[in-house]
């Protein structure tokens, strides 16, 4: 079975913190994502990697960058917390020419 | 752009019933539609991965459909259970690229 690891399954940061949020998938797996969840909202893209540095913006990349320098890790990085990134934050991986995804358990990141 | 939309937003049954739920899409070119349950707090987990040339898929006691002419996929659940209390969310992914593109949910109780 695919596994989809997220670090941690609560963050509490303070406004201007710069946060990481790791995320680790063990199937060799080209294509890794990261959402935000907010309720009435849905899921939204904030940014995706296809391969080993690389990446592309999804629909809200604002205020986030990420980082891929190995195929099974790609970390979601918040430069400067702000109230308005509380949210929960899931991580996904898929296979080439197989577009099944599979998703961690979600961290819920609180920013004070 | 692809909209995804399901209804109803929420759902409440007694047990034993037999349900649907739906799902419609506005561009019929996709490469697969995912289903994925969530309950509280947690990550997604997939139900029924159906690619664009399948017109169903089953799991025990989940079929999901997908008419891709019509833009539908509907959800089947037979003989509903307290534990398929949870929302249930589809996705599409859009011809020519890999990222998915999630409809806002149906919030299911069963009560027992």
């Amino acid at each position: 079975d695919v596994k989809v690891t997220q670090s941690s399954r609560y963050l509490v940061k303070r406004t201007g913190e710069k946060v990481f949020l790791e995320c680790v998938q063990d199937m060799d797996h080209e294509n890794m994502f990261w959402y935000r969840q907010d309720p009435g909202l849905g899921l939204r893209l904030i940014y995706f990697s296809y391969d080993v540095k690389m990446k592309e913006k999804g629909d809200i990349p604002e205020g986030y960058s990420v980082s891929r320098e190995k195929k099974e890790r790609f970390s979601l990085i918040l430069e400067s917390a702000s109230t308005n990134q509380t949210s929960m934050y899931l991580c996904a991986s898929s296979g080439q020419g197989e577009y099944g995804y599979t998703f961690g358990s979600g961290t819920r990141l609180t920013v004070v | 752009k692809q909209e995804v939309t399901q209804i109803p937003a929420a759902l409440s049954v007694p047990e034993g019933e037999n349900l649907v739920l739906n799902c419609s899409f506005t561009d019929s070119a996709i490469y697969n539609l995912q289903w994925f349950r969530q309950d509280p707090g947690k990550g997604l987990t997939s139900l029924l991965l159906i690619q664009s040339s399948q017109r169903e898929q089953t799991s025990g006691r989940l079929n999901a459909s997908l008419d891709k002419s019509s833009g539908r996929s509907t959800l089947y659940i037979a003989a509903s259970q307290p534990g398929d209390s949870a929302t249930y969310l589809c996705a599409v992914v859009v011809t020519g690229t890999y990222k998915y593109i999630f409809g806002t949910g149906t919030r299911l109780k069963v009560l027992a």
